[in-house]
């Protein structure tokens, strides 16, 4: 039982260029969440899905696309990396009741 | 003004101290969770509650609804407590994060 696994876990990426972080859960959840974690500010929710087939954007979507594939992965995409994406992202699968479960993290860097 | 704060933003502690983080939130919630995360970076949950109080080990969580106020307490800290230490509302089945707590504890 591996819990949430993201990967990978560094990327750097230049400014322009298109990248997806991988996020995948092996709980059975329903609901799964993209967040991102910039200095000196709480984790902001960029997306999140409440189940297989629905996603919905959160407090900062914009530059942001995500795809759930199926129950157990949920993917976020960069189309076109801007330097002020550059941030740790953090996935989270939820269990019940609001039981948060965090995978490690990837530490994207946009030059 | 941020609908969750915690105070302090950072605290260093002798190793043996009892430490206190505070959480104030200012809208109806669901429940709330204390996080914390190492240097390393994971996010793991320590608690979550939506009334009373809940200890595990050296650490206790309590929360007064009607004050809006939450406080996470560590007794006899030792070095491995220092990480920085969030706590997160939830709302309409989403979490507000606080900007965090660093603490320090030294030898």
């Amino acid at each position: 039982n591996a819990g949430v696994t993201q990967t990978p876990k560094f990327q750097v990426l230049k400014t322009g260029q298109s990248m997806t972080l991988q996020c995948a859960q092996d709980m059975n959840h329903n609901s799964m969440y993209w967040y991102r974690q910039d200095p000196g500010m709480g984790l902001r929710l960029i997306y999140y899905s409440a189940s297989e087939g629905t996603t919905d954007k959160g407090e900062v979507p914009n530059g942001y696309n995500v795809s759930r594939l199926n129950k157990r992965e949920f993917s976020l995409r960069l189309e076109s990396a801007a330097p002020s994406q550059t941030s740790v992202y953090f996935c989270a699968s939820v269990g019940s009741p609001y039981e948060q479960y965090f995978g490690p993290g990837t530490r994207l860097t946009v030059t | 003004k941020n609908e969750v704060e915690q105070s302090p933003q950072n605290l260093t502690a002798q190793e043996g101290e009892f430490i206190t983080i505070n959480c104030s939130y200012s809208v109806g919630i669901s429940a709330l969770h204390w996080l914390q995360q190492h240097p390393g970076g994971g996010i793991v949950s320590l608690f979550m509650l939506s009334s009373g109080k809940k200890k595990h080990g050296r650490l206790i969580a309590t929360i007064n609804i009607q004050e809006k106020h939450s406080s996470l307490h560590i007794t006899a800290s030792h070095p491995r407590d220092s990480a920085v230490y969030i706590c997160a509302v939830i709302i309409i089945g989403k979490l507000i994060f606080g900007t965090g707590t660093r603490l320090q504890v030294f030898p």
